[in-house]
Formats: structure tokens, sequence, C-alpha cells
């Protein structure tokens, strides 16, 4: 059973607003990793992370931006959420030190921006 | 850059066998996973193969891994209903660091 934590799973927001997704895992892994997907699509990395202070932008442009100050914790922010943020994100973590990449998923969080 | 391939349909009828089919192209993988993600879900990481193995079996799932021609299977026997979902294969390697690339998922089906 991963143990890897998305809130809210449902948010629906208006043009403007600041949001802020969270992701948190208790599994001590150093890797974790933002992926927006389209309901039944494909997977976009946008923003992944090797370890405490450090962040990197995925495969996809995107106009989020994440933190990590903490091993478990890892963010995703919006400034100004817009419809064509409506998606759905997914975070997920690895150990990533060695032998398999193995990623834990979350469950997801649902945005809708009108 | 690397890339993973699998067709986006496949549709069986219950009791069936199925088999999801993908391709990739970093001759450096390392490990090849399939995950499962059911509607409004996450992923779930159903198997993995180490690259220098042909074929793993756990239960009703059958990994094939043909390395020459970079060709990954998933074959499911006696398909259920509850297996309808969409099965993303994957791939990894420590080539720079890891990094794991998936492919855009393939939607099965099941008809009872």
């Amino acid at each position: 059973e991963a143990d890897i934590y998305q809130t809210p799973r449902y948010l629906v927001i208006g043009t403007g607003k600041k949001i802020t997704l969270e992701c948190s895992q208790t599994m001590g892994h150093d890797k974790m990793y933002w992926y927006q997907q389209d309901p039944g699509m494909e997977l976009h990395l946008i923003h992944y992370s090797y370890g405490v202070n450090s962040t990197e932008k995925g495969d996809l442009s995107s106009e989020s931006t994440v933190s990590r100050i903490r091993t478990e914790h890892f963010p995703l922010t919006l400034e100004s959420a817009r419809p064509s943020h409506t998606s759905q994100y997914l975070c997920a973590s690895s150990e990533g030190s060695s032998g398999t990449d193995t990623q834990y998923f979350g469950p997801g969080t649902r945005l809708t921006v009108l | 850059g690397e890339d993973v391939e699998q067709s986006l349909f496949l549709s069986v009828r219950e009791g069936d066998s199925s088999v999801i089919n993908c391709t990739y192209t970093d001759s450096s993988s390392t490990y090849l996973y399939w995950y499962k993600q059911e509607p409004g879900a996450g992923l779930q990481l159903l198997t993995y193969i180490f690259s220098n193995m042909d074929m793993k079996q756990d239960q009703r799932l059958t990994v094939l891994l043909n390395k020459k021609d970079k060709h990954l299977s998933l074959r499911i026997a006696d398909t259920q209903t509850g297996d309808s979902a969409i099965y993303f294969c994957a791939e990894s390697s420590n080539t720079g660091g890891f990094k794991t690339i998936f492919g855009a998922g393939t939607r099965l089906f099941v008809k009872a």
C-alpha cells in the first residue's frame, strides 16, 4: 500500500485565484513528481525533484511552480488559475537511489477552473 | 529522445486473454513496467521486469520482453470486467540519473 496523499481530491475555483495542490509521502522517498493528465489521456511530467531544495521542470511547460523544503512534502502552486489549467494533477514518488524506479502515485487532484 | 509507444484501445470479451503491446526506443533501458489506472485514480504498479529477463509471470499476468526488438507485452489471462482500465507501459534507465518514460496508455474494455 503506497503512502502518498494528495489534497484536495477535487477543486472547483474561479479564474485568477491562487491555488496550492498538496502532496505528501511517508515513505522517505527522495524523488517526487507532478504529472498533468487530462481524463483518460497520457501523462505529462510538469515538475520533479531529486531531493530537498531540488526542483526541475518536466517535459511539458507549465505555469505552475513547486517547492521541496521537506523530503515528504512537494506542493504545486498556480498563482493565477485559468480555464486552461483544468485537468487532473497526479503526484508520485520513488526511492530513486538504485534498482528500479518504481513510482508510487497519489489519487490525484481533479482541478476545474471556471 | 526516448519514446514509448502503445496502441490506444483494446476490446476483449470476458474470459478471453488480453494482450497489450508496447515498444520502446531506449536501448539502455534497465527496467520495464506495467501500471494500471482505474477511473478517477492514480496509477498503480502491476509488475515490472528487469531488462535481462525474457519473461515474468505473476498469477494471471505474464510479461514478455524481446530486448532485441525493444518490444514488451502484458498478457492478462481470463480477463474480467474489473480489468477494464488504462494500462501504461514505462521504461527506466540509469543513464544520466534515473528517468522513467511512460507510454500514452492502452484503454482496455472488457465486454461481459
